[in-house]
């Protein structure tokens, strides 16, 4: 079974700086993926960035980066640059070749103060 | 060119009505799936289709059926609707089976009255 734990409900960043975003998990796959999904008040749910856990590099889209710690199991988004368009819901989530499904994190709403 | 797209977006009913939710992609994916958000934004999985064919229940009640008529189709039919029922439900599809991005429509908001 596969859990994600994002322990903080909200954070709040200035427009133009930096902001992580904080996630862990715990599978007993080897196998296995993890997402960041952004949902937004329209509540379209937008892949952000996505990180093969076979991987050592960590991935980057962009303004958006990820701090991929496979021993910790930790796997946090740091959003540069923040911009007013980046104030949503970010949930992390995980996913394995084994059974295609998504296991979600509770979400973290971000805020981004002009 | 939307994607995933899903029908209605909004529905409300009253309690122990029959409704359907429809969902179409035109991403060319094999696998599609149902995911349930409920008021607290917790996003749980319901089923998951690869090749019309249902590969996973999550313990739902039996009174939510899924059909596939095709692999671009996956529709949500729920029976007696409840109070509990009430959620936004999203549908996502993904390229196959296995560990690959899913993308999501636009969500359907049922509210149960």
């Amino acid at each position: 079974a596969q859990t994600v734990t994002q322990s903080q409900p909200e954070m709040s960043v200035q427009e133009a700086e930096t902001v992580t975003l904080s996630c862990t998990y715990d599978t007993s796959e080897s196998d296995y993926y993890l997402f960041w999904y952004k949902q937004p008040p329209s509540r379209q749910m937008i892949l952000v960035i996505r990180q093969e856990a076979y991987k050592q590099q960590n991935a980057t889209e962009n303004r958006f980066s990820v701090n991929f710690q496979k021993a910790a199991k930790s796997f946090s988004l740091k959003i540069s640059d923040s911009q007013l368009g980046d104030a949503a819901m970010y949930f992390c989530a995980s996913g394995t070749g084994a059974n295609s499904k998504l296991t979600f994190g509770k979400g973290i709403t971000l805020s981004v103060r002009p | 060119d939307t994607a995933v797209s899903q029908t209605p977006k909004y529905l409300v009913t009253q309690m122990g009505n029959d409704k359907s939710i429809k969902c179409e992609q035109n991403l060319g994916h094999d696998t599609m799936y149902w995911y349930k958000q409920d008021s607290k934004k917790f996003l749980k999985i319901m089923f998951s289709y690869n090749n019309k064919e249902l590969i996973i229940n999550e313990t739902v009640p039996n009174r939510f059926s899924p059909k596939s008529p095709d692999k671009a189709h996956l529709n949500l039919h729920i029976n007696s609707l409840e109070l509990g029922d009430s959620a936004v439900y999203f549908c996502a599809s993904s390229q196959d089976w296995g560990a690959y991005e899913q993308y999501f429509g636009p969500g359907t908001r049922l509210t149960v009255t």
